[in-house]
């Protein structure tokens, strides 16, 4: 089955960039999201990009995605201590029923 | 807009007890449903999901089963709790497989 693999801690400083790192073995997947979880809270969906695509860019958030070296990234500009949180990659299908595969989320802790 | 809400937020049950998880969604028809959980390591497991009344699909083999009574109403239930049933359960819905949305979750310790 399908592998998400993502490093578990991430530490930056408040104004630089973050970037977090996922990735995969099954090159059968359509789409591919970024999901923040705060501590004690449900999952908010960040964004996410299409298979067919290479970059997204929305605000401060960047996705590229390697299909070649089956590599997902998500960089964050300009840090905030707000944004510290895990972060995790999830893979999707088409006729999966909507079944996302996660990562185990990395932990972005932002210091000031 | 839609909004996801679950039920209760937090519990606490001895081995052996009963359970049930309400998970509802408003502000829109037909979704897709899901049921995770997310253990004391970080990883999300898919439990059930269903893309309709009565349509249930299994993902893992365990002592949970999960109803679907209405179009935006799932259920997680448990006869008989396991030490290994704690976690944080989360609910989530979709339209059309792109996106998936989560609830606040339940925390619930077995005991």
């Amino acid at each position: 089955g399908e592998d998400v693999e993502q490093s578990l801690f991430l530490s930056v400083r408040e104004g630089d960039s973050s970037v977090i790192n996922c990735t995969y073995t099954d090159s059968s997947s359509t789409y591919l999201y970024w999901y923040k979880q705060e501590p004690g809270a449900g999952l908010q969906l960040l964004t996410y990009i299409f298979s067919n695509m290479d970059m997204k860019q929305d605000q401060r958030l960047t996705v590229l995605l390697n299909k070649k070296d089956k590599h997902l990234s998500l960089r964050i500009a300009d840090t905030q201590t707000g944004d510290s949180a895990i972060y995790f990659c999830a893979l999707g299908e088409d006729n999966q029923g909507g079944k996302l595969i996660f990562g185990q989320g990395t932990e972005l802790s932002v210091k000031p | 807009s839609q909004t996801i809400h679950q039920w209760p937020a937090t519990l606490v049950q001895p081995v052996g007890s009963p359970l049930s998880l309400e998970c509802t969604v408003e502000g829109t028809s037909n979704p897709n449903l899901y049921w995770y959980r997310q253990a004391a390591g970080r990883g999300l497991q898919l439990l059930f999901y269903s893309v309709g009344i009565g349509q249930i699909s299994s993902e893992v083999p365990q002592n949970l089963s999960a109803s679907r009574p209405q179009d935006r109403q799932f259920i997680l239930s448990s006869k008989k709790l396991l030490l290994s049933d704690s976690g944080f359960y989360l609910c989530a819905w979709s339209l059309d497989s792109y996106e998936q949305y989560f609830g606040p979750g339940t925390r619930l310790t077995v005991t």
